[in-house]
């Protein structure tokens, strides 16, 4: 069974500029998170998304967003890039939203902000 | 605030050695307790969890983990130590009873060395 997915697995982008962060769940999942981990650091709770409905979010700027597609899959889209956004962006899923559900994540996705 | 701290940013032990890795939190309702490992380039393993019972909960790969109310203490072991173990290790909180979401407070993690 597939685990959790994410892409692209790096990028590069510059100062200002906008990012889509994809995920797919483990089938039959139905709760995401987004967790930001800085070099050196503990990943950082952004969104948890379940049901298509924000579930939590994080202490991060609005610049940070987040969507729950109808086949659960997720996107998190960053805009106005700043050099301190770069990090590893975890994308999580769980069967349930709530704090019994396990989390499962993926790899990442290594974003680098010149 | 909710917090998770381990003291321990970098450990070294001989491989076949015994291993502690201490973790405290700072949570004003019950906690959920979660060990993960992270290998290099790799995302998040969940190691094992505490949600209640017996303090003393096992995971996978032969750890072991206990929970000390008293000590605020989470604290990950393994009696021998194998070099596939090297990694980093985070430990992280969710509210318990009553906690409708799963976001986790991660720790600051400790990174294990394993010598031969």
């Amino acid at each position: 069974d597939a685990g959790v997915t994410q892409s692209p697995t790096h990028l590069i982008k510059t100062r200002g500029q906008h990012v889509t962060l994809r995920c797919s769940p483990i089938s039959g999942h139905k709760s995401v998170s987004w967790y930001q981990q800085v070099l050196g650091q503990g990943p950082q709770f952004i969104f948890q998304y379940y049901e298509k409905e924000e579930r939590g979010r994080g202490n991060f700027p609005d610049r940070f967003s987040a969507r729950q597609f109808p086949n659960y899959s997720s996107e998190l889209n960053v805009n106005a890039l700043l050099l301190g956004d770069s990090a590893l962006y975890l994308c999580a899923s769980s069967l349930r939203g709530s704090n019994t559900g396990e989390l499962f994540f993926g790899e990442g996705s290594r974003l680098t902000v010149l | 605030a909710q917090s998770v701290t381990q003291p321990d940013i970098h450990i070294t032990v001989s491989e076949g050695a015994s291993l502690e890795l201490r973790c405290n939190y700072s949570y004003g309702a019950t906690p959920y307790l979660f060990w993960y490992v992270q290998s290099p380039g790799q995302g998040l393993q969940l190691l094992l969890k505490y949600f209640s019972g017996d303090t003393l909960v096992q995971g996978i790969k032969g750890f072991e983990a206990e929970f000390k109310r008293s000590q605020s203490s989470f604290n990950l072991r393994k009696p021998s130590v194998h070099w596939s173990d090297a990694a980093e290790y985070f430990c992280a909180v969710v509210r318990g009873y009553g906690g409708a979401t799963n976001k986790l407070i991660f720790g600051t993690g400790t990174l294990l060395a394993v010598q031969p």
